[in-house]
Parts: C-alpha cells; structure tokens; sequence
C-alpha cells in the first residue's frame, strides 16, 4: 500500500512569490490535514480537507490556503512568500470518518526555503 | 480546550540507559494518544497508541500506558540505542465533540550516544 506521498519534496522560492505543495494520501484515506513545522514552532495545524471541503483551520493568515480533489489529492498555496515561511510542511492523511480513534500517516514533507 | 504538553529536550542519553519522556494532556471526552517519532530528514512516523484508558500501547522496545487519573501517556524504554535517537511528539486525537482534531506536543529530541 503506497503511502502518503508530496511533491515537490524541496523547493527555493524568493519572497513575494507564491508557491503550491501537493499531497497524495494514502488511497481510501479522505482526510488530508497540512502543517508547518519549524525549529521554533514545532508543529503548527494548518488546515484539514475531508471530502473537498475545509473541516477545520489553525491560526495562519489568508496567505495560506488549500484545497482537496474528489479524489481526495490535496493542494496548499502559500501567496506572496515571507522569510519566516521556510519550513517543512507535512501532508497526512486519515481514513477520516467522525468517531475514528485512527492515527495520522505522514508523507515526508515539501522544505521549503524563501530566499 | 485540548492540548498536549512533554518534556523539554533535548535529553542525552548513555546506549542502553532507561528512557522516560512525560507527556501529559487536557482533553474533554475520551481523546486517543499516540507518539510519533521523527527521523533526521523524515516525516513523522506512528511509534506506538493507546484508544482507551489502562491500554498500553507498545512497539520496539518502547512502550507508554494511557492513565486518565493522571491525564498521562509518558513514553519508557527500558535500553536505548543510538538508532533511537530522533525527535519523538506526543499527540491526542480529540472526541467526536471535538472533531477528531489532533493536537501534537513540542517534540523532544533524543540523542544517544555510543
């Protein structure tokens, strides 16, 4: 079973640019939660799709945005890049449905570096 | 609301001394837990979980009981090796009240040395 795969797996961008991430769960997971991961912050929750539609968002601005596919692929933008958004940023993906005790399967990150 | 709070690392440790790392959590409901563990350069990797209070969950070696008494799920391994060494978060998964959401500790780092 293949697992939960991102591309690209690293990118340089400089600021003001924008920059799009791509995320394939695991098949049959609907569910793809995105986060940004840096050596101050740690883990930060970005936002979960499940079924094409936002289930729920962290606390990050208007610049970062996503969306999911009906066949559940998964895409985050990043718009007019700053500094301070070089970071990893992992895709996991869940089977997803409400009362599911499941864990998250993480994809091995997309680092990237503005410039 | 909930959240998850562990030990500060980094913790150096000596090949085959006893490992704890304490992670403990607020949560409403009855949140699942787990420990995740992250490679140098990897993505996150389910280490072991636990669903429901008094269940322990194991693997490799390692091994953390979920107590609701003490809102705890503190990782242990009796004899660490230098493979072990690598970033290990705590997370719950929250209730259905709560929509499942996870929450993830800061991480510890682990370092052992030979």
């Amino acid at each position: 079973k293949a697992g939960v795969t991102q591309t690209p797996r690293y990118l340089i961008k400089t600021r003001g640019q924008q920059v799009t991430l791509s995320c394939s769960p695991i098949s049959g997971h609907r569910s793809v939660s995105w986060y940004q991961q840096t050596p101050g912050q740690g883990l930060q929750f970005l936002f979960e799709y499940f079924s094409e539609t936002q289930r729920n968002k962290g606390n990050f601005p208007g610049r970062f945005s996503g969306r999911q596919f009906s066949n559940s692929r998964s895409e985050m933008n990043v718009s007019t890049l700053e500094l301070g958004d070089s970071a990893l940023y992992l895709c996991a993906s869940s089977f997803g449905a409400s009362a599911n005790t499941g864990e998250l399967f993480f994809g091995e990150g997309s680092r990237l570096t503005v410039l | 609301g909930d959240s998850v709070t562990q030990m500060e690392g980094p913790v150096t440790l000596s090949e085959e001394a006893f490992l704890t790392i304490n992670c403990t959590y607020t949560a409403t409901g009855y949140p699942s837990l787990f420990w995740y563990v992250q490679y140098p350069g990897e993505g996150l990797q389910l280490l072991l979980k636990a669903t429901k209070a008094d269940d322990k969950g194991s693997n490799k070696g390692f091994e953390a009981t979920y107590r609701k008494e003490t809102t705890s799920f503190h990782l242990e391994k009796g004899s660490v090796q230098v493979s072990d060494s690598a970033v290990y978060f705590c997370a719950l998964r929250g209730s259905i009240y709560n929509f499942n959401k996870f929450y993830f500790g800061s991480g510890t780092k682990l370092n052992v040395k030979p």
